[in-house]
């Protein structure tokens, strides 16, 4: 089945500079990739996604990139500001248990004025 | 639309007693799914559903059940608490018609067993 890795597990900046999360897949037949924000005592929430027959997608200051032959994706937040303090899933579909989402460990980011 | 609700939000249960957590979805999604969050890691799959009457076992299903008679409600059914239920539980649902993957989840219940 399908195996998702992501680091690193806790990342500081300051307020203003870039951060990049990075994701690894296992299953080569997977084809989407969601980045999901879990701010404290709340539900993830997608904050953008990306498909397999796409390299990039850009949101604002958020971006994602997807190499298929490397099998890794990451997440590119430019810009960063205190609210950005949150901690930040990947995940990948699961092509049996109903396209139910596989999730990598978490990022803790913090971001510092 | 309410989204994804969950009650309770907070419970704490004794070892051997049996409870319910509720999920409700209001947006006529014909998947939903339930997830436990251990601290410090991702959120793994308990149980999911691809419709009505319709359920099947996801990674880590042993000590749960769930039914889903009506397309809105998905309830987790804990029957003889153990501490190792201790965990954050999440649902969710998606659509999947539109070829939209967007999984949209619940504020999650916080559950203790002592």
């Amino acid at each position: 089945g399908e195996n998702v890795e992501q680091h690193p597990s806790t990342l500081s900046v300051q307020e203003g500079d870039s951060a990049v999360i990075k994701c690894t897949y296992s299953d080569s037949a997977s084809n989407y990739f969601p980045w999901y924000k879990q701010e404290l005592g709340k539900g993830p929430q997608l904050i953008i996604d990306i498909r397999s027959n796409v390299g990039e997608k850009k949101d604002q200051r958020i971006a994602v990139t997807l190499n298929k032959t490397a099998k890794h994706f990451s997440l590119h937040i430019t810009e960063t500001q205190p609210e950005d303090s949150a901690v930040y899933f990947c995940a990948a579909i699961r092509r049996e248990a109903g396209t139910a989402l596989i999730f990598g460990k978490g990022t803790t980011l913090s971001v510092s004025s | 639309n309410a989204g994804v609700t969950q009650t309770p939000k907070f419970r704490i249960l004794k070892i051997g007693q049996s409870m319910t957590l509720q999920c409700a979805q209001d947006m006529n999604h014909n998947y939903m799914y339930w997830y436990r969050q251990d601290p410090g890691m991702g959120l793994k799959l308990i149980y999911y559903s691809v419709g009505a009457g319709i359920t099947d076992k996801g990674e880590v299903p042993n000590g749960y059940n769930v039914s889903r008679s009506t397309t809105e409600d998905f309830p987790l059914r804990l029957e003889l608490a153990a501490p190792s239920q201790t965990s954050v539980y999440f649902c969710a649902s998606r659509l999947t018609s539109g070829g939209n993957n967007e999984q949209f989840f619940g504020p999650g219940t916080r559950l203790t067993v002592l």
